[in-house]
Formats: C-alpha cells, sequence, structure tokens
C-alpha cells in the first residue's frame, strides 16, 4: 500500500488566519482525499482531489474555506482558511486506486485554533 | 437515519476475549466493506476489506458481512492489550465516479492485561 507523508502533524493557530497542510505519497496515486475527523464524530469527506481540475467538494464543504491543490499524482495541498475555533480537528488526507478499494490514511494533522 | 450505524462504546473486555464490533448501514448500493483501526493519535489503518457477503479471516481477525440484513462485523479472537484502538467501519458504494467512503463513528477498544 502506498505510504503517506502529511504536514505538519500538529498545529496551534490564531483565528483568523490561514494554514496549509501537504500530503505526499510515495507512489502515483488515482484518487486523493481529504477528511476531518472531530471528536466524537465520524471522519467526514471534505473533497476530494482531482489532479489537474478543480476539487470536488461535499455538502458543507466550500472552495473559498477550504482550497485544495493537486499538482501531480503523488501531492495535494488543503488549506484552511480564515479559522475559526469551530476549524479545530484533525484533517487527514486519503490515497486510492481505482484497482483497490483499501484505502489508506496519513497520520493526520491536529489542529487547534485560539 | 445516519448511512452508517456504529455503536461507539466504549467496550472494555479481559485479555484474551472474544470481541464482537458491529455496524449496520441503510444504502443496499453499499458494496465494499472496510474495518480500520486507529490507535490514538495516528490516522486510520486499513484492516481489511470484503466485497461479498461471507467470513473472511485474517489471523485472529475475522470480518462478516449480510447484504440481507444490512449488517457487518469484525471479530477478534484471543485479543491482546495491543488490540486497544477505535475501531472504525467503512462503507463504499460502487459505480460511476462514486468512489466514496463513508464512515461510523467508530468504538473505542480497550484490552486490559
Amino acid at each position: 500500500s502506498a505510504v503517506i507523508s502529511q504536514k505538519p502533524s500538529r498545529d496551534i493557530c490564531q483565528r483568523g488566519t490561514s494554514l496549509t497542510i501537504q500530503c505526499q505519497v510515495d507512489s502515483q496515486v488515482t484518487m486523493m482525499f481529504w477528511y476531518r475527523q472531530q471528536p466524537g464524530q465520524s471522519l467526514t469527506l471534505i473533497a476530494t482531489a482531482n489532479q489537474g481540475s478543480e476539487a470536488t467538494y461535499e455538502s458543507g464543504f466550500v472552495i473559498d474555506k477550504f482550497p485544495i491543490s493537486r499538482p501531480n499524482l503523488t501531492f495535494s495541498t488543503l488549506t484552511v482558511s480564515n479559522m475559526s475555533p469551530e476549524d479545530s480537528s484533525i484533517y487527514l488526507c486519503s490515497v486510492g486506486r481505482a484497482t483497490n478499494y483499501g484505502y489508506t490514511f496519513g497520520s493526520g494533522t491536529r489542529l487547534t485554533v485560539v | 437515519q445516519k448511512e452508517v450505524e456504529q455503536d461507539p462504546g466504549p467496550l472494555s473486555v479481559p485479555e484474551g476475549a472474544i470481541v464482537s464490533l458491529n455496524c449496520t448501514y441503510s444504502n443496499s448500493a453499499f458494496q465494499y466493506f472496510m474495518w480500520y483501526r486507529q490507535y490514538s493519535r495516528k490516522g486510520p489503518e486499513l484492516l481489511m476489506y470484503t466485497y461479498s457477503s461471507g467470513n473472511k479471516e485474517d489471523g485472529r481477525f475475522t470480518a462478516q458481512v449480510d447484504k440481507s440484513s444490512k449488517y457487518i462485523s469484525l471479530f477478534i479472537r484471543d485479543s491482546q492489550p495491543s488490540d486497544s484502538a477505535t475501531y472504525l467501519c467503512a462503507i463504499l458504494a460502487s459505480g460511476g465516479s462514486n468512489y466514496k467512503l463513508t464512515f461510523g463513528k467508530g468504538t473505542l477498544l480497550t484490552v486490559n492485561p
């Protein structure tokens, strides 16, 4: 399975600022996803990062708040913009191939907004 | 009704016990069924995934799917303290461009020495 490096592993940010999270994969993958994991809640899909085109966002998530880039088949970034304390959460990158639905997850970014 | 329901526990068992973890789902289009294990402060790690109804075994772990009841289970035999983690069921509908996983909330398991 693919090996994912996700950075930063944690951060404490001031409200109103932005944080960019990076996801680097050791091999080319078809699909890349960004999730949010809040305490006591299911992992929630934010968006699918599409290589060379705009990301596909899930209901409740918008590009202005969570801009995503995916310049190639091994790298993606998620930016959390204009942060508020409600954005405090764990953000996870996940990858998969169309031939194997056993998706792999990064170790996550633990974000605290103060 | 949520698409995937999972009892969050917590579940505490003695070492050596058989553990049963369960999820129910509502969407009959779901076709792929996964179990992930997540240790504290780590990302989810895929344990097993299966496509069809029936059982799939991997060492001490057995995944069971009953599509007629929309019910999936993970059994852990001879549980160990190292099995202490949150277990997440995840389900995927196939077809078209829909490759999104839907997760349960996770069950926190503690195996006591």
